[in-house]
């Protein structure tokens, strides 16, 4: 048990549609970090949030956005899904930018798009 | 170029015997962390070891080591006395201490079953 939470665990949404998944970071961490898990390969780093800002964004699309709250919760909003926007989403948290030893993962969100 | 590497899809180790998981990786940057992950079927990346790129010696936790060869840029994961538990994919990882965030680069990973 790491102390992150996901949320919704599965859900299936048709293409052109918008989804909202949702991250509890580990208590004391201010990090958040979001991957894209699609089958067979490993995580992809979308982009994380430190203190309520964007600070680092891998090669995602603008439809691809997020949000951390002021007790460092964070949202990942997809717009527009496309059917290779199916994949397991995995939420981390760290303390401080998290550039220590580990980061912590949640279970994740599978989403299906059909 | 891939940043990191695992050239092994698939893996059989009979429980109680050891077996080594390879990785390779690709960086400029002088400073780095290397990590193991375990990826149980239900989805969670639990992790396993973290090397330091100036860590002189290999880091070791419980039953996991990390065979690092810096010259030769890998980082293995040996885990001894496999046990029946051990069975999920395990992915290398590296971050690159340049970026100012956790920017985490995974490879394709290694499933491992063992056989009781």
């Amino acid at each position: 048990e790491t102390g992150v939470t996901q949320s919704p665990t599965h859900l299936i949404k048709t293409r052109g549609q918008q989804v909202t998944l949702r991250c509890s970071s580990q208590s004391g961490h201010n990090t958040v970090s979001w991957y894209q898990q699609a089958l067979g390969q490993g995580p992809q780093f979308i982009f994380q949030y430190y203190r309520e800002e964007e600070n680092g964004r891998g090669n995602f699309p603008p439809r691809f956005s997020g949000l951390q709250f002021p007790n460092y919760s964070s949202e990942l909003n997809v717009n527009a899904l496309e059917l290779d926007d199916s994949a397991l989403y995995l939420c981390a948290s760290s303390p401080d930018r998290g550039l220590g030893n580990t980061i912590y993962f949640g279970e994740g969100s599978w989403l299906t798009v059909v | 170029a891939q940043k990191i590497t695992q050239t092994q899809p698939g893996m059989f180790v009979q429980e109680k015997e050891a077996v080594t998981l390879d990785c390779t990786y690709d960086t400029s940057d002088p400073s780095y962390g290397l990590f193991w992950y375990k990826q149980p079927s239900s989805g969670e990346m639990i992790f396993l070891i973290y090397q330091g790129s100036y860590d002189q010696q290999n880091a070791t936790e419980g039953r996991y080591s990390l065979n690092f060869q810096k010259a030769r840029k890998s980082a293995n994961l040996v885990i001894s006395a496999s046990q029946l538990g051990d069975s999920a994919m395990y992915f290398c990882a590296m971050r690159e201490i340049a970026y100012n965030f956790n920017k985490f680069y995974f490879g394709s990973g290694t499933k491992l079953n063992v056989k009781p």
